[in-house]
């Protein structure tokens, strides 16, 4: 079936150490995207990637670094810079024949606990 | 800036009960598009609906509709004869015809909890 996979569903961390979430998709989509949610906040969006190998900023980068060496994969490392990483995370991607359009299909996401 | 409101943090019925949920939207776009995303409680966010800006009729899918008015900037949802399963927190989102990235603002949510 396709869909999106993130993984892992719940991870704890400890204060200053580096976590990569991974996000795989088999959509064969173009673009992908990166959105923390809080209690009680809509989604916000932390990285997005239109291409392979190209990838811009979200409102809210700050913390976080992205990669997409491969069209099916955009992993998120949430490093020790990131004042506040408890959150949960969501996985998007979309094609590019909506990619004007907006409409997203999102991962089951990836809850982060910094202990 | 564009910015979605959903001013109804949460919302409790009686299942068969109809429920509506508001979602009011600012933008200086005049082309774009409104969304409505339901969370179930395994986290992943389902596409219920896409609208765009040039298409105010109102839509109907099964016990779900929805009532587009430019004149308010609303895009409410109406669910009729709720159910249990329909217990959610609903986003509404917006996505302006920025070109290629497709960057959707969302609103903080509605949860909507249905009991028996």
């Amino acid at each position: 079936d396709g869909g999106i996979t993130q993984s892992p569903k719940y991870l704890f961390r400890k204060e200053g150490q580096n976590v990569t979430l991974s996000c795989e998709q088999n959509l064969n989509h173009d673009a992908m995207y990166w959105y923390r949610q809080d209690p009680g906040q809509g989604l916000r969006l932390i990285y997005y990637s239109q291409i392979v190998n190209d990838f811009q900023k979200g409102d809210i980068a700050e913390g976080y670094s992205v990669s997409r060496e491969k069209k099916e994969s955009f992993p998120l490392t949430v490093t020790s810079a990131q004042k506040n990483p408890t959150a949960f995370y969501l996985c998007a991607s979309t094609g590019t024949s909506f990619g004007n359009t907006g409409e997203l299909f999102f991962g089951e996401g990836s809850r982060l606990t910094v202990l | 800036a564009q910015k979605v409101t959903q001013a109804q943090t949460e919302i409790s019925v009686v299942e068969k009960e109809d429920v509506t949920l508001d979602c009011v939207y600012e933008t200086r776009d005049t082309t774009y598009y409104l969304f409505w995303y339901k969370q179930p409680p395994s986290g992943e966010l389902v596409f219920l609906i896409r609208r765009n800006s040039f298409d105010e009729q109102n839509e109907i899918s099964g016990r779900y509709s929805w009532n587009f008015q430019k004149s308010t900037s609303s895009f409410n949802f109406t669910i009729t004869a709720s159910q249990v399963v329909d217990s959610a927190v609903y986003f509404c989102a917006l996505s302006g015809h920025t070109g290629t990235a497709s960057k959707l603002t969302f609103g903080t949510g509605t949860r909507l909890q249905v009991t028996l």
